[in-house]
This record gives C-alpha cells, sequence and structure tokens, in this order.
C-alpha cells in the first residue's frame, strides 16, 4: 500500500465552483499534513499546513480525519488562478520536524472560464 | 530576500559526464533535501541532510552524491553511474523554527537536467 495517495485528476471545474480532493495516508504515526501547490514545470509551493483538527485561510479549507487517515482539501469559488496540482504531504516524524516528508504523486485542478 | 536558489534553470550533458547541481539556501535552515521529479511522478527524495557534514541517503541514492560543507550549501552531484539521469531536480530545506512549523519545506526553482 503506498504511503500516501491521492486521485491523479483530472479535475475540470467552472469558475467560481467548489472542489474537493482527499488524500489518503498508510502510516497511523503521521503527526503532521501540509498541502503544496505545485504549477506545471515549478517547484511545489507550501500551500497550507493541517496540524490538528485542520484550518482555513480564505478560500482554503484543509480537514484531518485520524481515525480514517485522510485530510481534504476544499476550495471555494474557484478561480483560473487556481489551476495546478495539488499535493498532499505527511510527516512522520513529529519530535525532529526534520525528517523528509513523504509526498503524493497530486491531484491536477483545472479550473475553466 | 530570503530564499532557495539553485543554478543552473538548465542543464544539458552527455552520458557518461558526471555533473554537479548547486543549491544554496539563506533562511538559516538547518535541514536540507534533493528531490526528483519525472513527468507525471511524485517527488522522490535523493539525499538530505540535516546539519553539517552529515548526511542520509533518501529511497533513490544510487548514482548520486552530496557534500555539506556549509550549512548554506547542499550541492548534488549526478554521476555517470545514475541510469536514468534525465529529470527534473529540486533542493528544499527546512528548519524547526519556533512558531510551530515543524516539517515545512521550502523548494528552489529546480534544475531540468537532460542527458543525450
Amino acid at each position: 500500500r503506498k504511503e500516501v495517495e491521492q486521485d491523479p485528476g483530472p479535475f475540470n471545474v467552472p469558475e467560481g465552483a467548489t472542489v474537493a480532493f482527499n488524500c489518503t495516508y498508510s502510516n497511523s504515526a503521521s503527526q503532521s499534513f501540509f498541502w503544496y501547490r505545485q504549477d506545471c514545470r515549478k517547484e511545489p509551493k507550501l500551500l497550507m499546513s493541517v496540524y490538528s483538527s485542520g484550518n482555513e485561510d480564505g478560500r482554503f479549507t484543509a480537514q484531518l480525519n485520524r481515525a480514517s487517515q485522510y485530510i481534504s482539501l476544499l476550495i471555494r469559488d474557484s478561480k483560473l488562478s487556481d489551476s495546478a496540482t495539488y499535493l498532499c504531504v505527511v510527516n512522520i516524524d513529529w519530535d525532529s520536524g526534520n525528517t523528509p516528508l513523504v509526498f503524493g504523486k497530486g491531484t491536477r485542478l483545472s479550473v475553466i472560464a | 530576500d530570503g530564499g532557495i536558489t539553485q543554478s543552473p534553470k538548465y542543464l544539458f550533458r552527455k552520458e557518461g559526464q558526471n555533473v554537479t547541481l548547486s543549491c544554496e539556501q539563506n533562511l538559516n535552515h538547518d535541514a536540507m533535501y534533493w528531490y526528483r521529479q519525472d513527468p507525471g511522478q511524485g517527488l522522490r527524495l535523493i539525499y538530505y541532510s540535516q546539519i553539517v557534514n552529515d548526511f542520509q541517503k533518501g529511497d533513490i541514492a544510487e548514482g548520486y552524491s552530496v557534500s555539506r560543507e556549509k550549512k548554506e550549501s547542499f550541492p548534488l552531484t549526478v554521476t555517470s553511474a545514475q541510469k536514468n539521469p534525465t529529470a527534473f531536480y529540486l533542493c528544499a530545506s527546512s528548519s524547526l523554527g519556533t512558531s510551530g512549523k515543524l516539517g515545512e519545506q521550502y523548494f528552489g526553482p529546480g534544475t531540468r537536467l537532460t542527458v543525450t
């Protein structure tokens, strides 16, 4: 079983729509969780950290469900500029914090005018 | 401005040649990482370093080597032993910090290596 799994998409949605992605992780010891955004041929950039029960940042909401071992990302009022690949990322070692992250392969979102 | 720089952005080499990719950060981060990304694939960890003069192999270290002589710098050498070196190489760094941002990594712009 893969450590971090995501639906690769693509998710094609109209502007203004609400879209949600899920990501499952296999290691129950996972301690911290992140969503990164990667534009085509660019480096990943941190979108949101998800440390406890989830958090919200403008149009973006991230949720964590430890019992079912998944995190989700909700994007409201989608903009054309939201088109990108969204990477689910998990950190297993809490104490150190500097151990490698485990990356999902990403979910591609395309927002259409 | 603080950040991570990688150079060059594009690099072309002939098969059989070693090549070194540069990664420098001025974020005062303790840890640095090298990843490889192939088209349509996720990031795969090559090497990482948590402290100067120390580094660990990642999932795909074969055919690569690194050094960490300075906190700011973590160069990656792609050797001729690497069977499929053509890829997008990303360097990242992270710090424990005091703001609870454990584990957050920041990436450089990447180097696209093509070996023919």
